[in-house]
């Protein structure tokens, strides 16, 4: 069963535009939640977290929202640029925000000039 | 500059044949995973250690192997026995005194059997 749902597989937006990105998680034990951007035959980098007591972290163009009741986070990008096309995955853990991380399956975001 | 080492970059195997993927580290980091990434898929985790001389199968570890005989090593076998092998695998660490960051990803080794 997959604990970590991104459910849009791909997403295009205009350069400038926002972009969001969607997650859900289905095991109420996670505590940290985070998003790692990929480009192709590359690792994934670390992009910006969030813990489970709070709704809101900011960093830069992006920000990432919780929804703990809905079991739902989001990735918002502001404003959008050609840069930012990658594969962003979605990932959670649930003792730590260095334990074992659970990934969801991504999504490729596509940012049109 | 610290980091994670992954090699080789491109592996080609023939089937039947045991291969094994380096991973090297150099962050002190305790703990290292092994993922597995196919098109659609996401990264599903084969193998990760928390500390030397100790590891925990993931979710996928049928055909695989590793040790952790070193702080800075943690080698991942491909045996004849997995199945499907194709695929691309990164490595990872973690530090349990490090921010809310997760996991330093190595470049990845893209696999292949032929």
């Amino acid at each position: 069963d997959q604990q970590v749902k991104q459910n849009s597989p791909s997403l295009s937006v205009q350069e400038g535009r926002i972009s969001i990105l969607n997650c859900d998680y289905t095991n109420s034990m996670f505590d940290y939640f985070l998003w790692y951007k990929k480009y192709p035959a590359e690792g994934p980098t670390f992009l910006i977290s969030i813990s489970s007591i709070k709704d809101k972290n900011e960093d830069g163009r992006f920000t990432v929202f919780l929804n703990k009741s809905a079991k739902h986070l989001s990735l918002h990008i502001v404003p959008s640029q050609p840069g930012d096309s990658a594969v962003y995955f979605c990932a959670a853990s649930e003792a730590g925000a260095n334990s074992k991380l659970t990934f969801g399956k991504g999504i490729t975001l596509s940012v049109r000039p | 500059d610290g980091g994670i080492t992954q090699s080789p970059k491109y592996l080609f195997r023939k089937e039947g044949q045991n291969v094994t993927l380096s991973c090297e580290q150099n962050l002190n980091h305790d703990a290292m995973y092994w993922y597995r990434q196919d098109p659609g898929q996401g990264l599903r985790l084969i193998y990760y250690s928390q500390i030397v001389n100790d590891f925990q199968k993931g979710d996928i570890a049928e055909g695989y192997s590793v040790s952790r005989e070193k702080k800075e090593s943690f080698p991942l076998t491909v045996t004849s026995a997995q199945k499907n092998p194709t695929a691309f695998y990164l490595c990872a660490s973690s530090s349990p005194t490090g921010e809310l960051s997760g996991y330093t990803f190595g470049s990845g080794t893209r696999l292949t059997v032929v």
